[in-house]
């Protein structure tokens, strides 16, 4: 039981330059989510999903696309990367939305966009 | 707007307690949550509060108050693993968690 992994782990872009984030969970959650977390400040939401093939914008979607084409995975995209999108990204899965349910979270991905 | 406050840093003695505090105003209540961070690590879920009152889960306890919008953290018994940063969260009335931005407990031999 793997738990919620992420891939990569690190990686290095120039300004304009695309990639993927990808995120896996074996643990058949509804929910996930993708974070970025930065010095100084909270968690930030910035997409999320509720089931396959739904998408949401959380609070700060502005430069990222999300897929969820299958149950256990979804996608963070990143089309032109910016040197705002410097971050560490946390990908997080959960049983359901509300209630005393824990969010779990896989490792990050520590992203410097130059 | 919505905000979580909650001290940047904090330090304290091993074996001794420390309480850390949350403050928060968001756009509706659906719970408050505690995560421990260690350090290059991913959040871990510690406590789960809806109710005013405490919830006590070993060596840690969390306590809620919905009227004054405030929250603690008590750790007793602090051990050198303790070090870590801690996260408080509100669900809003969206079911999306607001975070702060994690106070630093650092713990002293």
């Amino acid at each position: 039981n793997a738990g919620v992994t992420q891939t990569p782990k690190f990686r290095v872009l120039k300004t304009g330059q695309s990639m993927t984030l990808l995120c896996a969970q074996d643990m058949n959650h509804e929910y996930m989510y993708w974070y970025r977390q930065d010095p100084g400040m909270g968690l930030r939401l910035i997409h999320y999903s509720v089931g396959e093939g739904t998408t949401a914008k959380g609070e700060v979607p502005d430069g990222y696309n999300v897929s969820r084409l299958k149950k256990q995975n979804v996608l963070l995209g990143l089309e032109s990367a910016a040197p705002s999108q410097t971050s560490v990204y946390f990908c997080a899965s959960s049983y359901v939305l509300a209630g005393a349910v824990e969010q779990f979270f896989g490792p990050g991905t520590r992203l410097t966009v130059l | 707007g919505q905000n979580i406050d909650q001290p940047t840093e904090m330090t304290a003695t091993e074996g001794a307690i420390v309480q850390i505090n949350c403050t928060y105003q968001t756009s509706g209540f659906n719970g408050l949550f505690w995560y421990q961070q260690h350090a290059g690590e991913a959040p871990t879920f510690l406590s789960y509060n809806v109710l005013d009152g405490l919830e006590e889960k070993g060596r840690f306890s969390s306590f809620l108050s919905r009227s004054k919008g405030y929250s603690y953290l008590l750790l007793k018994e602090l051990q050198m693993k303790d070090s870590a940063s801690y996260l408080c969260a509100v669900m809003d009335s969206n079911y999306q968690l607001i975070w702060g931005a994690g106070t630093k407990l650092i713990i002293k031999p």
